[in-house]
């Protein structure tokens, strides 16, 4: 059982908007700045946003993040099949002393 | 272009040791905090730890699972990142990715990965 709260699932359509949540607590996204990660399959990891709402060069602006207390969104339009991937949000937790990511969330583009 | 590769994954019996190595380029090495991410099979990514640099001290922090068994280390003369994996476990089969953290304080995000290395620990 993850700190950070993520629905296993998530599925849309191509073209389509979806949003995939993390939820926390008071000492970690509460207090701290939230990540994301895309995970193709077979893959190591790749950021997609930091600080909450940044994206790193050469993300496109259909990948967006918000925060809002203790709950982060990671937000995708414009679906594309190659967006098929897994899903992590990060935080650090101030009470743990210790990096967090969330369960993960599997993407389907239908 | 920044590159990070591990190296030193393979099988290993529980209870025995083994040292994961992060070797990196395309960055300067010894600005950065360094930082190891795991992933069982199958599963979802697992915080390891990670190594400040020596600006800040060059401190360690580590997840509660394996404080007291794995430890971070790193040379900046040759930016390499070390984990040093003690007394292993079944439950450590994982892959290991080194990362290299930035962001400050109450930001902590990793910005570039390696493609993993396997440890699998099993008799």
């Amino acid at each position: 059982q993850s700190v950070l709260t993520q629905p296993p699932s998530v599925s849309a359509a191509p073209g389509q908007k979806v949003t995939i949540s993390c939820s926390g607590s008071s000492s970690n996204i509460g207090k701290n700045f939230v990540s994301w990660y895309q995970q193709l399959p077979g893959t190591a990891p790749k950021l997609l946003i930091y600080e909450n709402n940044k994206r790193p060069s050469g993300i496109p602006d259909r990948f967006s993040g918000s925060k809002s207390g203790t709950s982060a969104t990671l937000g995708i339009t414009g679906l594309q099949t190659g967006d098929e991937a897994d899903y992590y949000c990060g935080a650090w937790d101030t009470s743990l002393s210790s990096g967090l990511f969330g369960g993960g969330t599997k993407l389907t583009v239908l | 272009e920044v590159q990070l590769v591990e190296s030193g994954g393979g099988l290993v019996q529980p209870g025995r040791s083994l040292r994961l190595s992060c070797t990196t380029s395309g960055f300067s090495f010894g600005d950065y905090t360094m930082s190891w991410v795991r992933q069982a099979p199958g599963k979802g990514l697992e915080w390891v730890g990670f190594i400040r640099s020596n600006a800040y001290g060059g401190t360690t922090e580590y997840a509660a699972s394996v404080k007291g068994s794995f430890t971070i280390s790193r040379d900046d003369s040759t930016s390499i990142a070390y984990l040093q994996m003690n007394s292993l476990k079944t439950e450590d089969t994982a892959v290991y990715y080194c990362t290299r953290r930035s962001g400050s304080y109450g930001s902590v995000y990793f910005d570039y990965w390696g493609q993993g290395t396997l440890v699998t620990v099993s008799s």
